[in-house]
C-alpha cells in the first residue's frame, strides 16, 4: 500500500550540527511530498514541498530533493538551533486523490546549546 | 492572517458520552480535512469534505460522523466513546482538493476519554 517510513528518533543534536531525517516513500503514480513540523502543543505547520521529481524543497534553511530514483525526500540543514527541537513528519498526497496526506511515523529532534 | 481554528481546544468525556468537535477553517477555503493523531502517533486522515460534500473518506469509525455547513465550517460528531478514541483532533483547511492546495493545520482538539 501507499506509505511513508522515516527514521525513527529521537534524534539529539549539539546547535549548529548538521541535521539528516531520513524518509522514503512506497506510492502509487508520482505523489507529492511534504515535510510538516510540529512544535510542542502546536499544530502542524508545512516546513516544505516538492511536486515532482528532482524538485527541491526549502524553507529556513531546511532542505529535500525529491528522488523518484530512490523513493525518497530526506530532510537536511546544515547548522540547526535550539528553536528546531520539534517533531519532523514526512508526509505525502498521491496523484489524483482528494487530497489526504499520508504521514509517517514522525522523528523528534532535540537541539541542545 | 486569519488561522484555522477548532474548538474546544480541550475536551474531557466519559465512555459511552458523545462529543463535537468544530472546526473553522481560513476565509475562502472550501476544503475541510479531520485527522486524528493518538499519543506518540503519526496524524490518521478521517475524512475531508470539499464544498459541503463529502470528498474522501479514510479510517473514520461508523460511531463518527462529520459535515460541513453552508459557512464552511465543519463539526466532527463523535459517539459511543471509547478509550481508544482520546487523541489529538487537528482539522485542515485548503482552497480546493487534491495535490495543489496547502494545508493548514489548526491547532488541535485534545480529547480525553475516561
Amino acid at each position: 500500500g501507499n506509505s511513508v517510513t522515516q527514521m525513527e528518533g529521537p534524534v539529539t543534536l549539539s546547535e549548529e550540527a548538521f541535521l539528516t531525517i531520513n524518509c522514503t516513500y512506497t506510492a502509487t503514480g508520482y505523489p507529492s511530498l511534504f515535510w510538516y513540523v510540529q512544535y510542542p502543543g502546536e499544530g502542524l505547520q508545512l516546513l516544505l514541498k516538492a511536486t515532482k521529481a528532482d524538485d527541491k524543497g526549502s524553507n529556513k534553511g531546511f532542505e529535500a530533493t525529491y528522488r523518484k530514483e530512490t523513493t525518497s525526500f530526506h530532510l537536511e540543514k546544515g547548522s540547526v538551533q535550539v528553536s528546531d527541537s520539534a517533531v519532523y513528519f514526512c508526509a505525502l498526497i498521491l496523484l489524483g486523490s482528494q487530497g489526504n496526506l499520508i504521514f509517517g511515523k514522525g522523528t523528534k529532534l532535540s537541539v541542545k546549546p | 492572517a486569519a488561522g484555522v481554528i477548532q474548538s474546544p481546544r480541550h475536551l474531557i468525556k466519559e465512555k459511552r458520552e458523545t462529543a463535537t468537535l468544530k472546526c473553522y477553517p481560513i476565509p475562502r477555503h472550501d476544503t475541510v480535512y479531520w485527522y486524528q493523531q493518538g499519543p506518540g502517533q503519526d496524524p490518521q486522515f478521517l475524512i475531508s469534505f470539499y464544498e459541503k460534500m463529502q470528498s474522501d473518506k479514510g479510517s473514520i469509525p461508523d460511531r463518527f460522523s462529520a459535515q460541513q455547513f453552508s459557512d464552511y465550517h465543519s463539526e466532527l460528531n463523535m459517539s459511543s466513546l471509547e478509550l481508544g478514541d482520546s487523541a489529538l483532533y487537528f482539522c485542515a483547511s485548503s482552497l480546493g482538493p487534491g495535490q495543489g492546495g496547502e494545508q493548514f493545520f489548526g491547532p488541535g482538539t485534545r480529547l480525553t476519554v475516561l
